[in-house]
């Protein structure tokens, strides 16, 4: 298995532009997590979502961010209009199911927002 | 929150000898996970260690859980330079998603 694929692996953008990160979840999982990691917050859950639907989106910071996942093989996180910010690596990780434990965590999206 | 805190912050070592992390949490929990993070990398799952386990063994890696003292550590024996990396702990309730602490950067110097 590839793992949690994640894309782009970095993207540099202006301040106000949209940004769509995107991510395939290991073949199989029922779980979907989206991550954002700041040297000064540490790793943040942004949402997350089982069998496609999502949970609990408590720790998306503002309306400018929004997660969909269309199947269960994709997901996207996108920022609209992005601010200097929300500069951050975002990672997504799946889980094969909301409780079992282990996450499996792609290698990241590092976003710069000038 | 129950969101771990590890400490120390950053632990610079020997290569070959020990290295120790501790967590620290506020709330009961389930299970307490370890993670590991290569510098500009995902992480990775290291070990799981259960609220009604005490000590668990994987490989050079030893984890004890003291859930009176919503503590946990992490000990990497016979450390080698390809240990150098962030790690964090990281708890959850059950049916909630991981919460986890900001971590140690542990530096193993040849």
């Amino acid at each position: 298995d590839a793992g949690v694929i994640q894309s782009p692996r970095h993207e540099v953008t202006e301040m106000g532009q949209e940004v769509t990160l995107r991510c395939k979840p290991i073949s199989g999982h029922n779980s979907l997590f989206w991550y954002r990691q700041t040297m000064m917050r540490g790793l943040e859950l942004l949402i997350y979502f089982n069998n496609n639907v999502p949970i609990d989106d408590s720790g998306m910071p503002e309306d400018r961010f929004s997660a969909k996942m269309p199947n269960a093989s994709f997901s996207t996180l996108k920022i609209q209009p992005s601010e200097p910010r929300d500069s951050a690596v975002y990672f997504c990780a799946s889980s094969p199911s909301r409780s079992s434990g282990e996450l499996f965590f792609g290698e990241g999206s590092r976003l710069t927002v000038l | 929150s129950q969101q771990g805190e590890e400490d120390p912050q950053a632990l610079s070592i020997q290569e070959g000898e020990n290295a120790t992390m501790n967590c620290s949490y506020k709330t009961s929990i389930n299970n307490l996970q370890w993670y590991r993070q290569n510098s500009g990398r995902g992480l990775v799952h290291l070990i799981l260690i259960r609220s009604n386990e005490r000590e668990k063994h994987s490989g050079r890696l030893r984890v004890t859980l003291d859930t009176s003292k919503k503590s946990s550590s992490l000990l990497i024996t016979a450390s080698r330079a390809a240990d150098t990396a962030s790690y964090f702990c990281a708890t959850d309730k059950g049916n909630t998603p991981l919460v986890f602490g900001k971590g140690t950067r542990l530096s193993v110097i040849a």
